[in-house]
């Protein structure tokens, strides 16, 4: 049984570095064709995909976040992570972490729906 | 970018009355690659449909979808108590997955 949960610092900085962690149980990422994304939901944008990895390391993210986006995984200890640099009062959200089956690819990025998802985790970007 | 615009914004029905939801896009969305997802407060969105019409494992038969190119609706036959929650739809047939920004089906 696939499961996700978020874990990170809820109250970050303007300027700084939001870095996220989702642990996953129930498969291996490694072991699993499954791809792992971020997605995050405020009140002004509602829900947004920031981007998505896969076990080889080979992530892609919203073009429009792009520059501030690295997702990584760490397969020895099955999770995979995100950080966002420079934020500032707009990103300010609900972050979720989800498994996506690819549906089809292009070239090393691959698009499918998203599920499960984790609870989610709340980031505040505060001085 | 694909902008998918859902209607109405809030949907106000009784129990066991029918939900048609719309999700429109902006341009048309590849095979079909559109998902839709149901929302309770202080919970992630949950699955519900995959490919346009495709019920993920566990939804219930009373959710159906349909639709193809840029026009896609969700309905909801004999609403549940349980079913009252907000709704979203999303396409992931370009590069950018984008979301709709919901439809809230409630009490009336």
């Amino acid at each position: 049984h696939l499961q996700l949960q978020e874990s990170g610092p809820g109250l970050v900085k303007p300027s700084e570095t939001l870095s996220l962690t989702c642990t996953v149980s129930g498969v291996s990422i490694s072991g699993s064709s499954y791809y792992w994304g971020w997605i995050r939901q405020s009140p002004g944008k509602g829900l947004e995909w920031i981007g998505s990895v896969y076990y080889t390391g080979s992530s892609y993210s919203n073009s429009s976040l792009k520059s501030r986006v690295s997702i990584f995984v760490d397969t020895s200890t099955n999770q995979f992570s995100l950080k966002l640099s420079s934020v500032t009062a707009a990103d300010t959200a609900l972050y979720y972490c989800a498994a996506s089956l690819a549906s089809y690819c292009v070239g090393v990025s691959c698009y499918g729906w998203f599920d499960p998802w984790g609870q989610g985790t709340l980031v505040i970007v505060s001085s | 970018e694909i902008v998918l615009t859902q209607s109405p914004g809030t949907l106000s029905l009784s129990p066991g009355e029918r939900a048609t939801l719309s999700c429109r896009a902006s341009q048309s969305v590849n095979s079909s690659y559109l998902a839709w997802y149901q929302q309770k407060p202080g919970q992630a969105p949950r699955l519900l449909i995959y490919g346009a019409s495709s019920r993920a494992t566990g939804i219930p038969d009373r959710f159906s979808g349909r639709g193809s190119g840029t026009d896609f609706t969700l309905s909801i036959s004999g609403l549940e108590p349980e079913d009252f929650a907000v709704y979203y739809c999303q396409q992931y047939g370009s590069s950018l997955w984008t979301f709709g920004q919901g439809t809230q089906v409630e009490v009336k």
